[in-house]
């Protein structure tokens, strides 16, 4: 019962270096997305994902690419990576027609020194 | 801005007691409102939900109360726990992006 998993739990990079959060899931949703929690701030959307190959921004999306290549993994990548990044990071996903009803993975901690 | 407008920031209640968490929003096109509640470590979960087609929903200890009128609803938790000690978010999604107010810290105090 794996549901939503995000792979590395926790991440320190210097500025301007590059790397990929990755998200999976097993419950054969059609939507993903990606948030980053702020304190203050709450969730903000940074991009999300209707299906395999359709990808659109969100609130906040500079600074980061995705795609979707398969139903079950949503990667996250930060091209140069800023402090301003640093952030928890999470992924959550749905049906395509619920999206009120997100399911979310156990975050991702990025420090940007 | 966000789009749903979350208040207090924090509160503490005793054992037993009332919390309420309020939250407000401006577009007309959300039909539907979600809770989540986010333990310390963890992702957030949905905790219940309303559409604004009815005033008021209970599941168990908590209730969502919707006023559809002054474009607010409220989450009410009733006979408080020392296990709700969580932050909770109220949402409202819109052409698939999910909104979320800026979170209530609960702590209830044994």
């Amino acid at each position: 019962n794996a549901g939503v998993t995000q792979t590395p739990k926790f991440q320190v990079l210097k500025t301007g270096q590059s790397m990929t959060l990755q998200c999976a899931q097993d419950m054969n949703h059609e939507y993903m997305s990606w948030y980053r929690q702020d304190p203050g701030m709450g969730l903000r959307l940074i991009h999300y994902s209707v299906g395999a190959g359709i990808t659109d921004q969100g609130e906040v999306p500079n600074g980061y690419n995705v795609s979707r290549s398969t139903t079950e993994d949503f990667p996250l990548r930060l091209l140069s990576a800023a402090p301003s990044q640093t952030s928890v990071y999470f992924c959550a996903s749905s049906y395509i027609g619920r999206v009120g009803e997100l399911f979310f993975g156990e975050g991702s901690r990025l420090t940007v020194l | 801005q966000q789009q749903v407008k979350q208040s207090p920031q924090s509160l503490i209640v005793q054992k037993g007691g009332i919390s309420i968490i309020n939250c407000a929003y401006e577009n007309t096109a959300f039909d539907y409102f979600p809770w989540y509640q986010q333990f310390p470590g963890k992702g957030p979960a949905l905790l219940i939900a309303i559409r604004p087609d009815v005033s008021e929903k209970k599941e168990g200890r908590f209730t969502i109360s919707f006023n559809k009128s002054a474009k607010q609803f409220s989450l009410h938790i009733m006979d408080s726990q020392p296990g709700d000690s969580a932050t909770y978010f109220c949402a409202a999604p819109n052409d698939y992006k999910l909104s979320f107010g800026a979170g209530t810290t609960v702590t209830v105090r044994a």
